[in-house]
């Protein structure tokens, strides 16, 4: 079947430190990834996406890449604000369906 | 223009009533989607329509879940004798598939809470 499984968090951080965190995947087929964010009080927005192996997506100084030999789809960013506290999903999309799987979520706290 | 809203933003309601969630899509959207979130959790799957059509219902845990989109726009979310297993939010999601477009728009959800 089809699974994400993300770090378990929270991770804290520093504002101005480094950022990954990891998320690996189980498909069948070529699915698409996600990385979707949760801000507090709000609902999930799309961060970035990637549709093939070796793509790089990236959005708002964050980026990831779909790694289909490690089947992993990490997020990084080199120096995270105290506004990107937030919760973290990553996601697959399997080839002809349009159904998201979600792992768990990852929840990051920078403080300042 | 306006992102996909539901309604209510909060359900408080008792064991074994049953509730009608709403979801109105990104104007123009095709594709609507419905998801449940426990908490601590991802959100989980449970229904897709493609226009009036469920394409695919196969997140729905059992007959107490049924969805419904008349006219291919607004979609409800019907719960029967709910449990309260049932807790949780519940998400709704729009795109349109085969564009540029064809990423899913969430709503802030409905949050269930079953006594």
């Amino acid at each position: 079947g089809n699974s994400v499984t993300q770090m378990e968090g929270p991770v804290t951080l520093s504002e101005e430190a480094f950022l990954t965190i990891n998320c690996t995947y189980t498909a069948t087929g070529y699915p698409s990834l996600f990385w979707y964010v949760q801000y507090p009080g709000e609902g999930l927005q799309l961060l970035l996406k990637a549709t093939k192996a070796d793509d790089k997506g990236s959005n708002k100084g964050f980026e990831a890449t779909y790694r289909k030999e490690t089947t992993s789809f990490h997020l990084e960013k080199g120096s995270v604000q105290v506004s990107d506290s937030a919760v973290y999903f990553c996601a697959l999309m399997n080839t002809g369906f349009q159904k998201l799987v979600f792992g768990t979520g990852t929840r990051l706290l920078v403080s300042p | 223009g306006a992102g996909v809203s539901q309604t209510p933003s909060n359900k408080v309601t008792e064991k074994g009533k049953y509730v009608e969630l709403r979801c109105d899509p990104i104007s123009g959207h095709t594709a609507l989607y419905w998801y449940r979130q426990s908490l601590g959790q991802g959100p989980e799957f449970l229904i897709y329509f493609q226009g009036t059509g469920a394409a695919d219902d196969s997140g729905l845990p059992n007959d107490r879940f049924f969805a419904v989109r008349p006219e291919g726009s607004v979609s409800t979310l019907k719960i029967q004798r709910t449990e309260r297993g049932d807790s949780a939010v519940y998400l709704c999601a729009s795109s349109l598939p085969g564009t540029v477009e064809d990423t899913q728009y969430f709503g802030p959800g409905t949050r269930l809470t079953v006594l």
